[in-house]
């Protein structure tokens, strides 16, 4: 089955720029989507098809995917970006959905 | 505006069945497809399933094939998902979230502690 391999921690200062990977084989075929989760919350959708951002998203949040590896990019990051990260895909061949184990987002 | 409410928690013993059911409004129940997610605690997020309410056609992830059984009663826009043979690692929030287009989750539920405890 796809495994999607996410780091397990990142940290960042206040009004730095974060990347969080995602890689895959070969991921940069498949359309790759990120959710953002804070404690006690439900996940929320945060960047779609690679690079698309939902209404409401703020543009500091950016996707890319290509190769093995997808990134999530957040610029100017704020103390209230601090959460869980998942990248997911959808593999057509088995028709299953796949998620990252995740990434926790530290503000420093 | 759309909405996916789902019912309470539940404790349940080794070896019983939990029913969780998803109610939706705001939207055509029908058009979109239903997934449900597990969270154990601490854990990552877990794909169990989809459900076409259009039709009832399932697909589930290979590891609870044969424990999971996803309905809907279209009549009421509830989406359902039945666990059986519960373990104590079944213990996990359960979450149903649309799919928006082609396997992109843009709505989810609250969430349903299930515990599974003797």
């Amino acid at each position: 089955s796809y495994v999607l391999t996410q780091p397990p921690s990142v940290s960042v200062a206040p009004g730095k720029t974060a990347r969080i990977t995602c890689g895959g084989d070969n991921i940069g075929s498949k359309s790759v989507h990120w959710y953002q989760q804070k404690p006690g919350q439900a996940p929320v959708l945060l960047i779609s098809y690679d690079s698309d951002r939902p209404s409401g998203i703020p543009e500091r949040f950016s996707g890319s995917n290509s190769g093995n590896t997808a990134t999530l990019t957040i610029s100017r990051v704020e103390a209230g970006d601090e959460a869980d990260f998942y990248c997911q895909v959808w593999d057509g061949y088995s028709d299953h959905v796949v998620f990252g184990g995740g990434t926790k987002l530290t503000v420093l | 505006q759309v909405q996916l409410v789902q019912s309470g928690a539940e404790v349940k013993k080794p070896g019983a069945s939990v029913k969780v059911s998803c109610k939706a409004s705001g939207y055509i129940f029908n058009g979109h497809y239903m997934h449900w997610v597990r969270q154990a605690p601490g854990q990552g997020l877990e794909w169990m399933g989809w459900m076409n309410p259009n039709g009832g056609v399932t697909k589930y992830a290979q590891r609870f094939q044969g424990r999971v059984t996803m309905t809907r009663d279209t009549s009421i826009s509830t989406a359902y998902m039945e666990l059986s043979r519960l373990r104590s690692d079944d213990t996990a929030v359960y979450y149903c979230a649309r799919d928006l287009s082609l396997r992109d989750f843009d709505y989810w539920g609250q969430g349903t502690l299930v515990t599974v405890s003797s």
